[in-house]
């Protein structure tokens, strides 16, 4: 079973502060892809990468793909209440339909 | 595009009683995930469908859980009898190639 590390676990900042949260495995994936889940609700996919070392912009949100495609961070530049949520990272290490999802990151940005 | 629908969406029933979670997925996914959802554990999945046959259900927890794909427009997750500890969030996700996933609203079960 492949494992997907995400840190940190939690994490509370004020509004207009940088954030960088990531996602770690020993595996190499062949995708990978961030959700943000709002309380009471289903994840929702913000992005996938595919190639390693792939960088995507998402208006405040940079999401990157390491090199050798076993890791990923996403950075929030000037973070904003609407942030808040919980940041899961998920990844496919072939093509046989089925994703392994991190534990994610808590984030809270406060007003 | 009405997205994934589930239902309930809140379930309270007592421990031994039958539960059945029901899933629609997007039209045109041909992949179908059961995931659950609790604080302890996070996100595990339980089963998942491509073209309506089961695929890996190496997650469900016992024989007390049973999901079937009857069409390609929907899913049932049923456990029999319930227990306490099935108290959770259940999510059903849909997808076309299995990697990007989109997540229905979740049912959250409560077994007393």
């Amino acid at each position: 079973t492949q494992l997907l590390e995400q840190s940190p676990q939690f994490l509370s900042i004020q509004e207009g502060e940088n954030l960088t949260v990531y996602c770690n495995s020993s595996s190499v994936f062949s995708s990978l892809q961030w959700y943000r889940q709002e309380p009471g609700e289903g994840p929702v996919l913000l992005v996938t990468v595919v190639t390693g070392g792939e960088v995507k912009k998402l208006k405040r949100l940079t999401f990157q793909f390491g090199d050798a495609r076993k890791d990923s961070s996403l950075h929030i530049t000037a973070a904003q209440p609407g942030d808040t949520g919980l940041y899961l990272c998920a990844g496919e290490n072939t093509n046989a339909g089925k994703s392994t999802f991190g534990d994610g990151t808590t984030l809270t940005v406060k007003p | 595009d009405a997205g994934v629908i589930q239902s309930p969406r809140h379930e309270v029933t007592e421990m031994g009683q039958e539960v059945t979670l029901r899933c629609k997925p997007i039209s045109g996914h041909d992949y179908l995930f059961w995931y659950r959802q609790t604080m302890m554990r996070g996100l595990e999945l339980l089963i998942y469908f491509n073209n309506n046959v089961p695929i890996d259900d190496s997650g469900m927890p016992e024989d007390r859980f049973s999901a079937k794909m009857p069409n390609a427009s929907f899913s049932t997750l049923k456990i029999q009898p319930s227990e306490p500890r099935d108290s959770a969030v259940y999510f059903c996700a849909s997808s076309v190639s299995g990697n990007e996933q989109f997540f229905g609203p979740g049912t959250r079960l409560t077994v007393l």
